[in-house]
Parts: C-alpha cells; structure tokens; sequence
C-alpha cells in the first residue's frame, strides 16, 4: 500500500528558531500533498496544499510566511516554520494524493509533534 | 457550506457491539467520502470511502451507509473491538476541479469495552 513518511517525528526547539519538518511519499508519486496541524482532541485543520513544482496555496488564517512550504519533487514536501514560538505547538501531519488510478485517496504520514519551548 | 458535522463526539460500546458514527454534510458538490481512523499519537489511516453513486458499501466489519437525499453518511462497526478503539474522522471532498481538499468532520473517540 502507499506509505507517507514524516521526518522527525518529534521535536523540541527554543522560541525563535525554525524548524523543518520532511513529508515523503514512499512508493508513490504525489503531485499534491497537504499539510494539516492537530491540536489535542481536535480534528484536522488544513494549513496549505502543495503542488509539485509551484507555490503552495494556504488556507485563510495561515501565514504563508511563517510556514514555508516547498515542493521540491513528486515525492518530498517539506514545511518550515519560522521563528517558532510557544503558540505554535502542535502536531503535523501532512498527505499525499497519489496522482494514479485511484487519484482521490489521500495517504497521511504518522505526524510529527512539535514543541516549543 | 462548507462544514461536515459529525455525531457523537464519543461512544462507547461493548465488545461485539456495533458501533454507529454519523456525519452530515451541505455541500452538494461533495462526492466523495472517505471514513480515517486515528490512534493517539498517529496519523490517520483511511478506512473506507464512499462515492454517491452507491448507497452501501462494506469492507469486512465496516460499512459505509449513504443517504444522498438526506445528505448523510455513517460508518457502522460491526462486531467492534477493544482494538478499534481509536477516533474516527469523516470527511468529504468535491473531486470535480479540485485538488481533493478534504473536509474533516469533529472526530468521534470510540471506546470499546472488554
């Protein structure tokens, strides 16, 4: 079956540093991935979808600037959050929509829990 | 418009019982409804999914049941399991033109008993 991957799957930094978070489709080509944060006990909220070779679309309320969005090739997205702060912990969880047969399935990576201190 | 609600925000329910989630939704561009189950501390794993086409579809002790009319799905678990215990999210998505943004429903933490 399609495997997405996250890297790392946790992390700790200081308040005002960055921090990159890799979304890799393992057996698969995705031309669109997405990014999601979770906070406890609550659903997912879509941050942004990313298209393989153009600029990520956010959703209202994201601050693009703050979460660097790059899709680099039809397997790797990676999100950057920029000068992180307490405010900005949370889990992220990204996806991958195989672009083959059956094109509507998202696949989602195990997540990646981000703390700042 | 956009909002899928689902009901109930928990449940629990005795081994061997069946398990009931329901989800409505407003947006009639919607045709395509997919069921994730998520553990603490994963990512959701898709569990099944529904076009509008059909009315019912089954995948061992899980069954999707669709009421277009209504606007409404359910995922019924049947037989359920201390391992089923998890949270359940519904979500819908317009394939049409779109790059298969998913709409999440609240989640629904199931709880299976011994």
């Amino acid at each position: 079956g399609a495997v997405v991957s996250q890297h790392p799957s946790r992390v700790i930094c200081k308040s005002g540093t960055s921090v990159k978070i890799e979304c890799r489709s393992l057996d698969f080509q995705a031309t669109t991935m997405f990014w999601y944060r979770q906070f406890p006990k609550q659903s997912l909220m879509l941050m942004a979808t990313s298209n393989e070779g153009s600029k990520a679309t956010y959703e209202q309320g994201v601050e693009k600037d703050k979460f660097l969005i790059n899709h680099a090739s039809l397997t790797l997205s990676t999100l950057t959050v920029t000068s992180a702060h307490p405010e900005d912990s949370s889990f992220y969880i990204c996806s991958a929509r195989d672009g083959g047969l059956a094109g509507e399935t998202q696949y989602f990576g195990p997540g990646t829990r981000l703390l700042v201190l | 418009q956009q909002q899928v609600k689902q009901s109930p925000q928990s449940l629990i329910v005795q081994k061997g019982g069946i398990s009931i989630i329901n989800c409505a939704y407003e947006n009639t561009a919607f045709d395509y409804f997919p069921w994730y189950q998520q553990f603490p501390g994963k990512g959701p794993a898709l569990l099944i999914a529904i076009r509008p086409d059909v009315s019912e579809k089954k995948e061992g002790r899980f069954t999707i049941s669709f009421n277009k009319s209504a606007k409404q799905f359910s995922l019924h678990i049947m037989d359920s399991q201390p391992g089923d215990s998890a949270t359940y999210f519904c979500a819908a998505s317009p394939l049409s033109g779109n790059t298969g943004k998913l709409i999440f429903g609240q989640g629904t933490t199931l709880q299976v008993k011994p």
